[in-house]
């Protein structure tokens, strides 16, 4: 296992495009987690899958957002139509219960 | 508010320098995470804590947990150029939800 994959590693869009992220976490993890980060901050939580189920999302994540995990391994989160505040890294991890996390290289999204 | 602080936000040194970061809040904690980021990439886990007064190295790395559980440090000895990167610590959230919660951040610049 090669660690938690994330695609693509850059994004460009104009405002007002849909996007889509994917993330491949380690095999053997059951949970996942997504995460937004901008410049100089730590990253933000914005949701959490055990397994297939979607267990927590924050506040950051408007009804512009949406994740799924749908057989409980890989995930994808879209945004759609996409606002310059969009812009920011994007990062998923994976975890067993009470482990640290591993992250994945992030999707760093640029909205022009 | 933030749950937890970090200082100092930046830190420029000497390649052989020490240093110390500090990770404060006004809550208890059963545990406290560690992560170093390097530009581009994700978190890396560096180490958890989870004792009162707890100490761990890891090579030039000292980590300790406050006695109330409440702030943790880092301590670098004889920094290096690789030591460069933002450190974060961060905390897992009460109950049933596992996700964690990061601090804002110590960016260090190690220079030759």
């Amino acid at each position: 296992d090669t660690g938690v994959s994330q695609d693509p590693r850059h994004k460009i869009t104009k405002r007002g495009q849909n996007v889509t992220f994917r993330c491949d976490p380690i095999s053997e993890h059951n949970r996942l987690y997504w995460y937004r980060q901008t410049l100089g901050q730590g990253p933000e939580f914005l949701t959490y899958f055990q397994n297939e189920a979607q267990l927590e999302k924050s506040r950051l994540l408007s009804d512009r957002f949406s994740a799924e995990r749908p057989k409980g391994s890989f995930s994808t989160l879209e945004i759609q139509r996409t606002e310059q505040g969009d812009s920011a890294m994007y990062l998923c991890a994976s975890s067993l219960p009470n482990y640290g996390y591993t992250f994945g290289s992030g999707t760093r999204l640029t909205v022009v | 508010t933030q749950l937890l602080e970090q200082s100092p936000q930046f830190l420029s040194i000497q390649e052989g320098e020490n240093l110390t970061v500090y990770c404060n809040s006004s809550s208890v904690f059963s545990s406290l995470q560690w992560y170093r980021q390097e530009p581009g990439e994700g978190p890396v886990l560096l180490v958890t804590v989870v004792t009162g007064g707890e100490v761990k190295k890891l090579k030039r790395l000292t980590f300790q947990f406050g006695d109330a559980r409440k702030d943790s440090s880092l301590h670098i000895t004889a920094a290096q150029p690789g030591d460069t990167g933002l450190y974060l610590c961060a905390v897992r959230g009460d109950g049933t939800a596992s996700k964690l919660t990061f601090g804002t951040g110590t960016r260090l610049q190690v220079m030759l």
